[in-house]
């Protein structure tokens, strides 16, 4: 089955640095991937819509230069996170779509635990 | 507007019971369906979903769901619960006009031996 890795799983960083989270699709091609946001209490926030050669759609209230996202490739896309706070430590999931199968679900990267001290 | 509705917080149940984990949907057009379990600190596993056809639709670990157009429900449910089944499950929503997927807020399920 379509498999996407998330990389790195834990990374813990001092406040005002950056931090750069990779998504891959390892079996297919991704021409749009999702990234996710999770909070505490479980629920699950779309952050924006990211597309491959062209820029990603952001949902309402995400900061575009905070959360910079970048597609370059068909299995890649990157979350950077800027002049990290503590309020960005978070749970960050990716997901992707294998457009070549009709009526696809997304399919989950393992997340990424972002600590900022 | 598309949107999905898990009414239950935590379901608890005991080993060897049956399952149910609620979620309603509404949509515009025609609804596409789907069931994720999630694990700490993982990702979300896709279960199963509806697209058309049977409105009963089997998935993995022994999951099912049906899908019921007039109460605009897609409820998860397993005829014999496992503690491995520990988990926080989400359903999710998509209009086929959409291209965006909506996530309940999830339910978290307890089994205990």
């Amino acid at each position: 089955g379509a498999v996407v890795s998330q990389h790195p799983s834990r990374v813990i960083c001092k406040s005002g640095t950056s931090v750069k989270i990779e998504c891959r699709s390892l079996d297919f091609q991704a021409t749009t991937m999702f990234w996710y946001r999770q909070f505490p209490k479980k629920s699950l926030m779309l952050m924006a819509t990211s597309n491959e050669g062209s820029k990603a759609t952001y949902e309402q209230g995400v900061e575009k230069d905070k959360f910079l996202i970048n597609h370059a490739s068909l299995t890649l896309s990157t979350l950077t996170v800027t002049s990290a706070h503590p309020e960005d430590s978070s749970f960050y999931i990716c997901s992707a779509r294998d457009f070549s199968e009709i009526n696809s679900p997304l399919h989950f990267g393992n997340g990424t635990r972002l600590t900022v001290t | 507007a598309q949107s999905v509705a898990q009414p239950e917080d935590q379901v608890n149940v005991a080993e060897g019971n049956p399952l149910t984990v609620k979620c309603t949907y509404s949509v515009s057009g025609n609804p596409y369906l789907f069931w994720y379990v999630q694990y700490p600190n993982r990702g979300l596993q896709f279960l199963l979903k509806y697209i058309t056809g049977d409105n009963l639709v089997k998935g993995s670990y022994g999951f099912e769901a049906e899908f019921n157009k007039s109460q605009t429900s897609f409820h998860l449910k397993k005829p014999s619960a496992l503690v491995s089944d520990s988990a926080l499950y989400f359903c999710a929503v998509k209009d086929s006009s959409a291209s965006k997927i909506i996530f309940g807020s999830g339910t978290r399920l307890s089994i205990r031996p």
